[in-house]
C-alpha cells in the first residue's frame, strides 16, 4: 500500500506570499498525483491532476510540479480566498485512489 | 454541467446498514471511460475512498471495506447507490458521491452527513 505524507501540517502565511506544500509518496507512483483544495463545508476542488496539469478554471497561481515520489504544489501569490485545507491524491491504481492528510493554510 | 446530488438517511442505528444514493444529472452515467465514486470524510480518518463503479458497471472496493460495501447503478434513473452493512459508530461521515477526473472535468456532491448512532 503506498502511502502519501503531506508536509507541513500547517503553514501560516499573508497574502501576496507564496506557497509552497509538499506531498512524499512511499513509492514511485509516476506522475500519477492530484491536489484538491477544500474549504469549510465544501466538497474538495480539482486544482491540479497528472501532478502539473492544472484543472478547468483554476487560476495560473497554482502550479503543480514533480514525479516519481516527491510532488509540490506552489501558489504562486496568495490571495484571501485561497486559504483552506489542501490534499494531494494518488491515482496510480485508477479507480482506486488514495488521498494525503492534509495542509492546512492559515492567514498568519 | 454536470451535477450530483447525495441523498438518504443522515441517521442509522449501530449494527444496521448505511444506504445512499446519488443522483446524476448533465451527463450520462454509461458514457465511456467514467468512474463513479464514493469518498468518505471524518475527522479521525480523513478523506477515505469507498469504492468506485465504472460505466460498464464493474465495481472497485477499498480493501478495508469490501466485506461490507455495495455499489450498483441504475441507468434508467441516471442514479447510483451506496451500501454499507454492519455499521459502527466509526462509520460517521460526511458521504460524498463523485466522478473523479482530469481533462474531462472532476465533480463531486455536496455530501451529506451520516451519524451512527442509537
Amino acid at each position: 500500500e503506498i502511502v502519501l505524507t503531506q508536509s507541513p501540517v500547517t503553514l501560516s502565511l499573508s497574502p501576496g506570499e507564496r506557497a509552497t506544500l509538499s506531498c512524499r509518496a512511499s513509492q514511485s507512483v509516476s506522475t500519477y498525483l492530484a491536489w484538491y483544495q477544500q474549504k469549510p463545508g465544501q466538497a474538495p476542488r480539482l486544482l491540479i491532476y497528472n501532478a502539473s496539469n492544472r484543472a478547468t478554471g483554476i487560476p495560473a497561481r497554482f502550479s503543480g510540479s514533480g514525479s516519481g515520489t516527491d510532488f509540490t504544489l506552489t501558489i504562486s501569490s496568495l490571495e484571501p480566498e485561497d486559504f483552506a485545507v489542501y490534499y494531494c491524491q494518488l491515482r496510480s491504481n485508477w479507480p482506486s485512489i488514495t488521498f494525503g492528510q492534509g495542509t492546512r493554510l492559515e492567514i498568519k | 454541467q454536470v451535477q450530483l446530488l447525495e441523498s438518504g438517511p443522515g441517521l442509522v442505528k449501530p449494527s444496521e446498514s448505511l444506504s445512499l444514493t446519488c443522483t446524476v444529472s448533465g451527463d450520462s452515467m454509461t458514457t465511456p471511460s467514467y468512474y463513479w465514486g464514493w469518498i468518505r470524510q471524518s475527522p479521525g480518518r480523513g478523506l477515505e475512498w469507498i469504492g468506485s463503479i465504472s460505466f460498464r458497471g464493474t465495481t472497485y472496493y477499498n480493501p478495508s471495506l469490501k466485506s461490507r460495501v455495495t455499489i450498483s447503478f441504475d441507468t434508467s434513473k441516471n442514479q447510483f447507490s451506496l451500501g454499507l452493512t454492519s455499521v459502527t459508530a466509526t462509520d460517521t461521515a460526511v458521504y460524498f458521491c463523485a466522478r473523479p477526473g482530469g481533462s474531462l472535468g472532476d465533480y463531486w456532491g455536496r455530501g451529506t452527513l451520516v451519524t451512527v448512532s442509537s
